[in-house]
């Protein structure tokens, strides 16, 4: 089955910085790929996703990138706010939201003022 | 329009007890999944239900565990009997039919505590 690693566990950056977050999976028939903001006491909502077809997507300071060869996507955090600081899983499947989601461990990214 | 709802938010039993979590889709979203995160690992896929039948239940981790999801609406999970290993935070999540090829939607989830 379908492995997800995630690194780093956790992140802390200052107000304005850069974040990434990368993700490996082991399956080559995963072809779709969300990552998914859980703050405090929420579940789990997702912020952007890519489909193997494509190789970068962008959503004003959230950009993914998919490199299927070597198996491993990203995700960027431009400009980083307060407000950022949440839990952040990646997540991989064989299909989109109708198909079963393998995640990584999560990334706890902390915002520093 | 309303999320998906989870209920409770918050369970604490004894081992032993019995505890039935439940969950309400996103109207008209055929999908369902259970899903559950123990100890700050990761989320791991329990089940899915398509509309009321179960598509695949190969994350479920044993016999305790009771899915159902009678006239295609809402799921119940139940846990009988609990052990410790049980606790963590069980996330319920919906989606529209596959051919729509959208996201899954989680709930808030519940925090199951086994003492």
């Amino acid at each position: 089955g379908e492995n997800v690693e995630q690194h780093p566990s956790t992140l802390s950056v200052q107000e304005g910085d850069s974040a990434v977050i990368k993700c490996t999976y082991s399956d080559s028939a995963s072809n779709y790929f969300p990552w998914y903001k859980q703050e405090l006491g929420k579940g789990p909502q997702l912020i952007i996703d890519i489909r193997s077809n494509v190789g970068e997507k962008k959503d004003q300071r959230i950009a993914v990138t998919l490199n299927k060869t070597a198996k491993h996507f990203s995700l960027h955090i431009t400009e980083t706010q307060p407000e950022d600081s949440a839990v952040y899983f990646c997540a991989a499947s064989s299909g989109s939201g109708y198909s079963t989601l393998t995640f990584g461990k999560g990334t706890m990214l902390l915002v520093s003022p | 329009e309303a999320g998906v709802t989870q209920f409770p938010s918050h369970s604490v039993i004894e081992k032993g007890q019995t505890v039935t979590l439940r969950c309400d889709p996103i109207s008209g979203h055929d999908n369902l999944y259970w899903y559950r995160r123990v100890m700050g690992k990761e989320i791991k896929f329990l089940l899915h239900f398509v509309k009321e039948s179960k598509q695949d239940e190969s994350g479920m981790p044993n016999n305790r565990f009771l899915a159902e999801r009678t006239g295609g609406t809402y799921s119940t999970l139940k846990v009988q009997p609990a052990e410790l290993e049980d606790s963590g935070v069980y996330f319920c999540a919906s989606s529209q039919p596959a051919y729509m090829n959208t996201e899954a939607f989680f709930g808030q989830g519940t925090r199951l505590t086994v003492v």
